[in-house]
């Protein structure tokens, strides 16, 4: 089955540690994304890759990394900086012009 | 920028009521423009389309129209039931991304 793979569902982070979330698709799409989902707040645009090898910065990409190495992967750091990291991450991908689609996304809580 | 803009919620309903979400965006040029739903815990799955003006996206009784005059995607359902109570994204194409409204929440009782 085609599709988009995040990994893993729960995390949790202690104060001071980088965690790394994973994404992973074989829908042969171009562009992968990172959005946070925060209650009330809708899905905000942290960082996204049109190509392999390049990736752009989105509204909140402070306090977060991202590599595209390989097309079907398109993992994220949420590093130390990030000082309010708790959140729902939602990993998607797409061809250029067309609509999203969506992992089941991973609920990150620092403990 | 680009923009969505959509009805805060929650919108409470009856089964078998009608149902409107108003959905309005800001965009430069001609964006294609979506519905997504979301159930609890879960990502997002996309519900229905439209990538021209006047064009209509249907799917599982849900309709939105492509409304360039007004920059409006609202979406409509005759009658609603209770596997429908979800969060509810209107979304637009942008040059690059695609950028989506705040989410409304619809909950449906029997």
């Amino acid at each position: 089955d085609g599709g988009i793979t995040q990994s893993p569902k729960y995390l949790f982070r202690k104060e001071g540690q980088n965690v790394t979330l994973s994404c992973e698709q074989n829908l042969n799409h171009d562009a992968m994304y990172w959005y946070r989902q925060d209650p009330g707040q809708g899905l905000r645009l942290i960082y996204y890759s049109q190509i392999v090898n390049d990736f752009q910065k989105g509204d909140i990409a402070e306090g977060y990394s991202v590599s595209r190495e390989k097309k079907e992967s398109f993992p994220l750091t949420v590093t130390s900086a990030q000082k309010n990291p708790t959140a729902f991450y939602l990993c998607a991908s797409s061809t250029q012009d067309s609509e999203a689609f969506f992992g089941q996304g991973t609920r990150l809580t620092v403990v | 920028g680009d923009s969505v803009t959509q009805m805060e919620g929650p919108v409470t309903l009856s089964e078998e009521a009608f149902l409107t979400i108003n959905c309005t965006y800001t965009a430069t040029g001609y964006p294609s423009l979506f519905w997504y739903v979301q159930y609890p815990g879960e990502g997002l799955q996309l519900l229905l389309k439209a990538t021209k003006a006047d064009d209509k996206g249907s799917n599982k009784g849900f309709e939105a129209t492509y409304r360039k005059e007004t920059t409006s995607f609202h979406l409509e359902k005759g009658s609603v039931q209770v596997s429908d109570s979800a969060v509810y994204f209107c979304a637009l194409r942008g040059y690059s991304t695609l950028t989506f409204g705040k989410g409304t929440m619809l909950l449906v009782s029997p």
